[in-house]
This record gives structure tokens, sequence and C-alpha cells, in this order.
């Protein structure tokens, strides 16, 4: 397969609960980006990992964990989230150098109740 | 501060009729211009970068300009499939600080093509 895929695609949690957002990119690219897009609001930066370092925490609440174990992977660990955390998940990735095109994989719409 | 605005907020048109989208920004330094198209439930695709003013780009029914204050995507007898939100967004150069390489979205337009 190729491209950046995101799993799950939907995800319903309650507010106690904790889970995980993985994104995987088949691209060889080693800048990866999470972003989360909230209905009538431009698509926000959250976290940014080149060559597996956390190189940017876009002031995300302590309850959105990023994770990245290698330049492939990355994930995004939840915990205690509130109503208004939910979104749809955004992953990105873009090849060396934080400058070049990112390519967005499908998302994961989260629902917290 | 670096933002992006873009207009109309929605556009309906009839098959075949012509039509362009806006997108306005301040950016202390432009290192970049992108384009994405995003179908509903899914994520943006990339249809063009933009670097310097004058630059044209073109796909298909789809023709991107770049002046130094805006851009805007010319749509040329657009077809249903057409259909989409358009997300603009900007990336700094970095040398006014800020952080190089992060991009700033607007909010889209949505557009609707009716057969």
């Amino acid at each position: 397969e190729t491209g950046v895929t995101q799993t799950p695609r939907h995800l319903v949690m309650g507010m106690t609960n904790k889970k995980s957002l993985k994104c995987e990119q088949h691209l060889g690219h080693n800048a990866m980006y999470w972003y989360k897009q909230s209905a009538k609001k431009p698509l926000e930066l959250m976290f940014v990992y080149n060559f597996k370092e956390q190189t940017e925490n876009n002031s995300v609440p302590s309850r959105f964990s990023p994770e990245c174990p290698n330049s492939s992977h990355l994930f995004l660990h939840l915990h205690t989230l509130q109503p208004e955390d939910s979104a749809l998940y955004l992953c990105a990735s873009n090849p060396e150098g934080l400058t070049d095109t990112q390519y967005f994989g499908p998302g994961t719409r989260l629902t917290v109740l | 501060e670096d933002q992006v605005t873009q207009s109309p907020e929605a556009l309906r048109l009839q098959e075949g009729e012509s039509s362009s989208l806006n997108c306005s920004y301040t950016v202390s330094g432009l290192r970049g211009l992108f384009w994405y198209r995003q179908d509903p439930g899914k994520g943006p695709e990339f249809l063009f970068t933009l670097y310097s003013a004058g630059e044209e780009k073109e796909k298909e029914r789809l023709k991107a300009t770049l002046t130094k204050k805006e851009s805007f995507l010319h749509i040329t007898a657009p077809k249903p499939e057409d259909s989409a939100t358009y997300l603009c967004a900007v990336q700094a150069d970095g040398f006014y600080g800020g952080s190089q390489g992060n991009l700033i979205f607007g909010k889209g337009t949505k557009l609707s093509v009716k057969p």
C-alpha cells in the first residue's frame, strides 16, 4: 500500500477512555505531522516530527501525547479528552526537510462523548 | 501575525460556469503557497505549489496564480466532480521568525457544481 494511511478511520470514546491513533506513511518521508480539523476552523498544526525528533508542539494540551518510534510511524495517544476535542485528526508527511510539500492521510474522525 | 483568508466561504456554480476562488495572505516572508482539494470525510489532496509572484500552474480545469498579496484558483468549465472544499495554505520562509515549514491554512472555499 502506498501513501499515508491512518487507523482507525472512525473512533468514538468516552471522556475517561484511553485510545491511540496511528499513522503510517509508505513514501520514505522523514517528517510527519499531526493536525486537527474542526468544523468552520482552519487546519490546526499540533505536532511536528523531523527524523523522529519532535520539533514543534503547538501549545497542545497534555491530554494529547504524540509518539514517533521511526520515520514511518506516528501515533497520537489520547486520554481524558473533552467533547470539544471531537474533530477530524489528520496526519501528514513530507520528504527530508520541513519545507517540502506535505501529503495527507485520510484522517480519523474522533467523537468524544 | 501570519494569516490566510479565503473567499467566498461557499460557491455554487452550474456545470460549465467558470469562476475563481480567492486566497489573501499576510506572511512575513513567503516561501510557498499551496492549494489543496478536500472531499468530505477525506484528507486534503495536494494540487499546486506557487513560490513567487507572477507564477502560474495548471492542472486540467484548474489554474492557480500568485501575486504578492493573494492567489486565485481559476476553475474553467467546471464539472460536478470538481465539487469539493479547496484549501489554501502559506508557508513562511523562517527568516523573520516563526517556524519554517509550518503551513498556515485558510478556512477553505466549499465549491458545489450542479449538472
